[in-house]
């Protein structure tokens, strides 16, 4: 079973911090995606990572597949209230027919 | 466009009571998932269709739990007899491939499902 932990688990910051989430497996993933979840809300996805040592940005938010396509990041420069929420990273398993999400980081940024 | 429409949105049923859970997908998506999130276990895919044929249901936790998609428009998830260790959040989502192509799944708002 191909298993995705984060770290951390939970995370509180005041906003203006800068913050990074990972996620990590013992096994290849052939792309990650990362998704934020607003309370009372399904998750939506925020970017889709293909290829190992890949950085993509998106506004305030950097993402990056680890070279050996086994872990991936999440980094936020100056946090704001907005950016609260659960942040998941996912893979695709099962030969690529379904999708396996990690454990979750919950992030709060309070004024 | 409309998004993935879930109902209801709420339940609150009693344990042993059946309990039948909506689904709408996006139009013209092929993919239908299923999944449960709660506290302790995360997202957990129950099931998923492709073109309304069942797939893969491994993630399905016992027979009490069923799914159907009738149509391209239309699945439902049925839970008969319900149990408090049921309660949770299921989310339905959509896709136009399957996620090994790196597809975006479109999620629902989800219901939030309590068994006394």
């Amino acid at each position: 079973t191909q298993l995705l932990e984060q770290s951390p688990q939970f995370l509180s910051i005041q906003e203006g911090e800068n913050l990074t989430v990972y996620c990590n497996s013992s096994s290849v993933f052939s792309s990650l995606q990362w998704y934020r979840q607003e309370p009372g809300e399904g998750p939506v996805l925020l970017v889709t990572v293909v290829t190992g040592g890949e950085v993509k940005k998106l506004k305030r938010l950097t993402f990056q597949f680890g070279d050996a396509r086994k872990d991936s990041s999440l980094h936020i420069t100056a946090a704001q209230p907005g950016d609260t929420g659960l942040y998941l990273c996912a893979g695709p398993t099962g030969g690529g027919n379904k999708l396996t999400f990690g454990t979750g980081t919950q992030l709060k940024v309070e004024l | 466009d409309a998004g993935v429409i879930q109902s209801p949105r709420h339940e609150v049923t009693e344990m042993g009571q059946e309990v039948t859970l909506r689904c709408k997908p996006i139009s013209g998506h092929d993919y239908l998932f299923w999944y449960r999130q709660t506290m302790m276990r995360g997202l957990e895919l129950l099931i998923y269709f492709n073109n309304n044929v069942p797939i893969d249901d491994s993630g399905m936790p016992e027979d009490r739990f069923s799914a159907k998609m009738p149509n391209a428009s239309f699945s439902t998830l049925k839970i008969q007899p319900s149990e408090p260790r049921d309660s949770a959040v299921y989310f339905c989502a959509s896709s136009r491939r399957l996620a090994g192509y790196t597809d975006t799944q479109y999620f629902g708002p989800g219901t939030r499902l309590t068994v006394l």
